[in-house]
């Protein structure tokens, strides 16, 4: 059972261009964690939100997490091709120790 | 001065053979996770040890078998190896016991069964 489907599965876009992925569940969690990951390399973190409604920006990425604490959004502005990556969104439970992630979303950004 | 090391990043292999995966982390930290990611790019927990003790083990054959000989490395042997394990294999660590800290992942191991 896949308790997070993250949308879309794959992004091809131009540099310059603004984009928004998704992160979707029926499950609550009690936090969220956005990942980056290169290929060849492990996931490496970008941002975890805890707060329903919670909005945190780094540089160009807005992170949201909804407000039932159920989804999240990642927004980057003005790509560029140092972003194209496979980005992971991971969900803990309440109470819960373990991460379930994502299934990601393949972003290229075209010089 | 890499963080978290795995060793090979690349294993092919036949049916049936056993192999064992390397990981070592130099952060100093308390717990170490072996994660695998199949072809579709799903990132599942396998292990998660905890000062070398086993705290999360996860619905996985009893062929995989971990093994922390201390708290800076986690090991992972596989025997009996099926077509079906042919994934990433990843290594994590993390300063305590998720999730309260951030985990750092090693950079993979390609598992190949052919």
């Amino acid at each position: 059972t896949q308790l997070l489907e993250q949308s879309p599965q794959f992004l091809s876009i131009q540099e310059g261009e603004n984009l928004t992925v998704y992160c979707n569940s029926s499950s609550v969690f009690s936090s969220l964690q956005w990942y980056r990951q290169e290929p060849g390399e492990g996931p490496v973190l970008l941002v975890t939100v805890v707060t329903g409604g919670e909005v945190k920006k780094l540089k160009r990425l807005t992170f949201q997490f909804g407000d039932a604490r159920k989804d999240s959004s990642l927004h980057i502005t003005a790509a560029q091709p140092g972003d194209t990556g496979l980005y992971l969104c991971a969900g803990l439970h309440n109470a819960g120790n373990m991460l379930t992630f994502g299934g990601g979303t393949r972003l290229m950004v075209k010089p | 001065d890499t963080a978290v090391s795995q060793t090979p990043k690349y294993l092919v292999t036949q049916m049936g053979n056993d192999k064992s995966i390397k990981c070592e982390q130099n952060l100093g930290h308390d717990t170490m996770y072996w994660y695998k990611q199949d072809s579709k790019k799903f990132l599942k927990i396998m292990f998660s040890y905890n000062n070398k003790e086993l705290i999360i083990n996860e619905t996985v054959p009893n062929r995989f078998s971990p093994k922390s000989p201390d708290k800076a490395h986690l090991n992972l042997h596989i025997n009996s190896l099926e077509l079906g394990d042919s994934a990433v294999y990843f290594c994590a660590s993390s300063q305590d016991i998720f999730p309260r800290e951030t985990q750092y992942f090693g950079p993979g191991t390609r598992l190949l069964v052919l």
